[in-house]
């Protein structure tokens, strides 16, 4: 399968900044990209699905001015969190695609402290 | 209204024996499956998979059973091992390559 990274692996911040997260396909090109979180002892919660070079379509719910998605390149998908608030604490996880295939590959997440 | 449906929260199987996970889905649209390993803190690594075209496919101990007409999938593992403790998630694959999450199953593998 794919080799996913995400960076960084944990991140604790004040309420009121701004994080960045990073989901880089290393040996795949990812023609889709999608960004999931996770609350605890809860199913994987889809946020949205990024295609190279155009806009990301966001899941009802998810506010897409809070968070941001770049899918600038076949091998890197960014999601900002903006103005992080404590119930933004989560574990969030990016997958990849390749166009034609089936499977996602999923990088190893990322954990969301919001103080 | 869930679309994938795993009804089992949790299942603890003695180490040895055939570990058999299920998922229940609602649309016959689906045309592929998978089932997806996870552990805490860490992303959901692929398993295996198979086509609505099929109705079993093998690798090593996991085996993926599709009954199309039961809207009905299930995993076993034989023999289970403690490394195999873990939260399985299924997943069915819409026309628009979106997959849709089962709510996961968590196995223990009790030595």
């Amino acid at each position: 399968g794919a080799v996913v990274s995400q960076h960084p692996s944990w991140v604790i911040c004040k309420s009121g900044t701004s994080v960045k997260i990073e989901c880089r396909s290393l040996d795949f090109q990812a023609t889709t990209m999608f960004w999931y979180r996770q609350f605890p002892k809860q199913s994987l919660m889809l946020m949205a699905t990024s295609n190279e070079g155009s806009k990301a379509t966001y899941e009802q719910g998810v506010e897409k001015d809070k968070f941001l998605i770049n899918h600038a390149s076949l091998t890197l998908s960014t999601l900002t969190v903006t103005s992080a608030h404590p119930e933004d604490s989560s574990f969030y996880i990016c997958s990849v695609r390749a166009r034609g295939y089936n499977e996602q590959f999923f990088g190893p997440g990322t954990r969301l402290t919001v103080l | 209204d869930q679309q994938v449906k795993q009804n089992s929260p949790s299942l603890s199987v003695q180490e040895g024996r055939i570990s058999i996970l299920n998922c229940d889905y609602t649309n016959s649209m689906f045309d592929y499956f998978l089932w997806y390993k996870k552990y805490p803190a860490e992303g959901p690594t692929f398993l295996i998979s198979i086509s609505s075209i099929k109705d079993k496919n093998e690798d090593g101990r996991f085996t993926v059973f599709l009954n199309k007409s039961a809207k009905h999938l299930s995993l076993h593992i034989v023999p289970s091992q403690p490394g195999d403790s873990a939260v399985y998630f299924c997943a069915c694959k819409d026309s628009n390559y979106q997959l849709i999450w089962g709510a996961g199953t968590k196995l223990i593998i009790k030595p």
